[in-house]
């Protein structure tokens, strides 16, 4: 089983409509969680930190569930520029080493 | 405001040929990393270096040597490069709390 698991997609969207993203991890010793945005052949970026409380960046709603173990990202009101391809992070810290695990991302295409 | 600097962008060797990637930060993080991203795998962490000195192998070390030369840089070699390393490499630098910075990658190919 992978560690962080997420549905690969591709998500065809109308701009305006909302989309929402799914994402298990198997760690239950899993720490901080993301989501990264990655452009075609470009590098990721961090798009949003993942709380426990759940959060909101303006169109975007990260929710953490640590009983299912599961994180969500909701995209309302989708943008044209809001198409790429979405990884689910997860951060277990073994010692010292911060190091992250990414899924293999959600690919969203948001079309006119 | 450069953030993660990685060298080259892209690169083309022969089988059995030698290069490395050069990868520096300016943000004053201990940690960095080197992963692999292939189609359809997403990203694997092939080194690791927690602060300056140390080094960890990651997923898929193999092929793969590290030099952590400073805090700032972090390099990447391929002994003898195989068509099977051909891929986008990214270079990432963070602190322990927050995310990661990638660099814009390396494209290699491998023929």
């Amino acid at each position: 089983r992978k560690e962080v698991e997420q549905d690969p997609g591709p998500f065809n969207v109308p701009e305006g409509a909302t989309v929402a993203f799914n994402c298990t991890y198997s760690n239950s010793a899993s720490q901080s969680f993301f989501w990264y945005r990655q452009d075609c052949r470009k590098e990721p970026k961090l798009l949003m930190s993942v709380y426990s409380s759940g959060n909101e960046d303006g169109r975007f709603t990260a929710q953490l569930n640590r009983a299912s173990q599961y994180i969500s990202l909701l995209i309302r009101d989708s943008k044209l520029s809001d198409s790429a391809t979405y990884l689910c992070v997860v951060r277990v810290l073994p010692g010292t080493a911060s190091k992250l695990t990414f899924g293999t991302g959600t690919r969203l295409q948001v079309t006119l | 405001n450069a953030g993660v600097t990685q060298t080259p962008k892209f690169q083309v060797l022969k089988t059995g040929q030698s290069m490395t990637l050069q990868c520096a930060q300016d943000m004053n993080h201990n940690s960095m990393y080197w992963y692999r991203q292939d189609p359809g795998m997403g990203l694997r962490l092939i080194y690791y270096s927690a602060s300056e000195g140390t080094t960890d192998k990651g997923e898929v070390p193999n092929g793969y040597n590290v030099s952590r030369l400073n805090k700032r840089e972090f390099s990447l070699r391929l002994e003898s490069a195989a068509p099977s390393q051909t891929s986008v490499y990214f270079c990432a630098s963070s602190t322990e709390i927050y995310g990661y910075t990638f660099g814009s990658g390396t494209r290699l190919t491998v023929v």
